[in-house]
């Protein structure tokens, strides 16, 4: 199955601020997914984003907001911009996975606190 | 639309315990489910998956789960609990293709000693 690498494990932030999260995986796929699960929730997605063209997003989630990058088949970002205590949540990224072991494939998130 | 009901938020079993964690689905075609473990700061671990065939599914760590379509269910199950399966235990479904997963509330998982 794929491997993702996303960085950073876990941030401190000041409102007003933004931040950049990646997600690196070892083998080129079509579509990435970014999920926001906030404190004691469940996962919820935010967007899909496929190469070579803008990303789709959920109803209550929007671009100005959570702005994605998906530059090749093996790399995404998403930013939590102008960020507020209510962002404080943990970010992940997921992809499907077409190996032997097919399913979808999580990173390990990245937990950002919004102070 | 896809949608994902975990009754129990929390369950507390002993050591040595059998376990069952239930999950309902809604979803107009035949589904593809899985199971995801998340540890304590950890990200998800896929336990295990169903896409077609045989409804009784094996999966990682001694669990496994079974599909009824009558009951739109898929719950999960384990005979014997260890210490180290504390953790929340998130039911989730598909559409075939690479659409996005829609995940139950969880059900966070605690050990008696």
């Amino acid at each position: 199955s794929a491997v993702i690498s996303q960085k950073p494990s876990r941030d401190i932030c000041q409102r007003g601020t933004s931040l950049t999260i990646q997600c690196q995986v070892d083998s080129q796929v079509t579509m990435m997914f970014w999920y926001r699960q906030q404190p004691g929730q469940s996962l919820t997605l935010i967007a899909t984003a496929n190469q070579g063209s803008e990303a789709t997003y959920e109803s209550g989630f929007v671009i100005d907001k959570f702005p994605i990058s998906r530059p090749n088949l093996t790399f995404s970002t998403l930013t939590v911009s102008n960020m507020s205590p209510e962002d404080s949540s943990i970010y992940l990224c997921s992809v499907e996975d077409r190996g032997a072991v097919a399913g979808y494939t999580f990173g390990s998130g990245t937990r950002l606190t919004v102070v | 639309a896809q949608s994902v009901t975990q009754p129990d938020i929390h369950i507390t079993v002993s050591e040595g315990a059998s376990l069952e964690l239930r999950c309902n689905y809604s979803y107009g075609a035949t589904p593809y489910l899985f199971w995801y473990v998340q540890s304590p700061g950890q990200g998800l671990q896929l336990l295990l998956k169903y896409f077609s065939g045989d409804t009784l599914v094996q999966g990682i760590k001694g669990f496994e789960a079974e599909f009824k379509r009558s009951q739109s269910s898929f719950n999960l199950r384990k005979p014997s609990v260890h210490w180290s399966d504390a953790a929340e235990y998130f039911c989730a479904v598909g559409a075939s293709g690479a659409q996005k997963l829609v995940f139950g509330q969880g059900t966070r998982l605690t050990i008696n000693p």
